[in-house]
């Protein structure tokens, strides 16, 4: 079935750093790539849209400088959080959609990536 | 613009019991899907059951089951004779259309705690 492999599962960076998060579909087309926000015993808040080769468009209130997010191709999306600080730090995790080759039930998740700024 | 409404925070039941959790939607679109997702402690979205909007027809699979009433909006998930595997956090979610595009909202999501 439709896999996102999403990597890293845990990442611990100093205050100010930066930090990618990488998204690959391995065995479809992920023509558009949700990213998504956890906060701590809350809901899952969507952040941007993004299709391949396109502009990213972000959801009201989500700051596109801090948050880069690029999908330069079917299957790769990256998730960069530029001059990370602490009230960075939550559970981001991915969701593709795709056409072909798409699982049957449309949105497939990564595994999701902890990040604490320290 | 959709909503998803899980008005239940936090369950907590026995072992055996069965459980119910309740979901509410709202949508101006006539041709949409719903989903639950079981998220355990490690994180990870578990896919459940979708649903679209044309098909009200309730589901069975094992101890799980789905009731859609279109009428009142409502996406109702209930767990039978629950286990302590079931403790999680369950989200309802809304998507709109079927464009590959169309974006997921999710409800604020019920914590379930089943003890022994």
């Amino acid at each position: 079935g439709a896999v996102v492999s999403q990597h890293p599962s845990r990442v611990i960076c100093k205050s100010g750093t930066s930090v990618k998060i990488e998204c690959r579909s391995l065995d479809f087309q992920a023509t558009t790539m949700f990213w998504y926000r956890q906060f701590p015993k809350q809901s899952l808040m969507l952040m941007a849209t993004s299709n391949e080769g396109s502009k990213a468009t972000y959801e009201q209130g989500v700051e596109k400088d801090k948050f880069l997010i690029n999908h330069a191709s079917l299957t790769l999306s990256t998730l960069t959080v530029t001059s990370a600080h602490p009230e960075d730090s939550s559970f981001y995790i991915c969701s593709a959609r795709g056409g072909t080759g798409e699982g049957p039930y449309g949105y497939t998740f990564g595994s999701g990536t902890r990040l604490t700024v320290v | 613009a959709q909503k998803v409404t899980q008005a239940q925070t936090e369950i907590s039941v026995v072992e055996k019991e069965d459980v119910t959790l309740d979901c509410v939607y709202e949508t101006r679109d006539t041709t949409y899907y719903l989903f639950w997702y079981k998220q355990p402690p490690s994180g990870e979205l578990v896919f459940l059951i979708r649903r679209n909007s044309f098909d009200e027809q309730n589901e069975i699979s094992g101890r799980y089951s789905w009731n859609f009433q279109k009428s009142t909006s409502s996406f109702n998930f209930t767990i039978t004779a629950s286990q302590v595997v079931d403790s999680a956090v369950y989200f309802c979610a809304l998507s709109e259309n079927t464009g590959t595009a169309s974006k997921l909202t999710f409800g604020t999501g019920t914590r379930l705690q089943v003890t022994l």
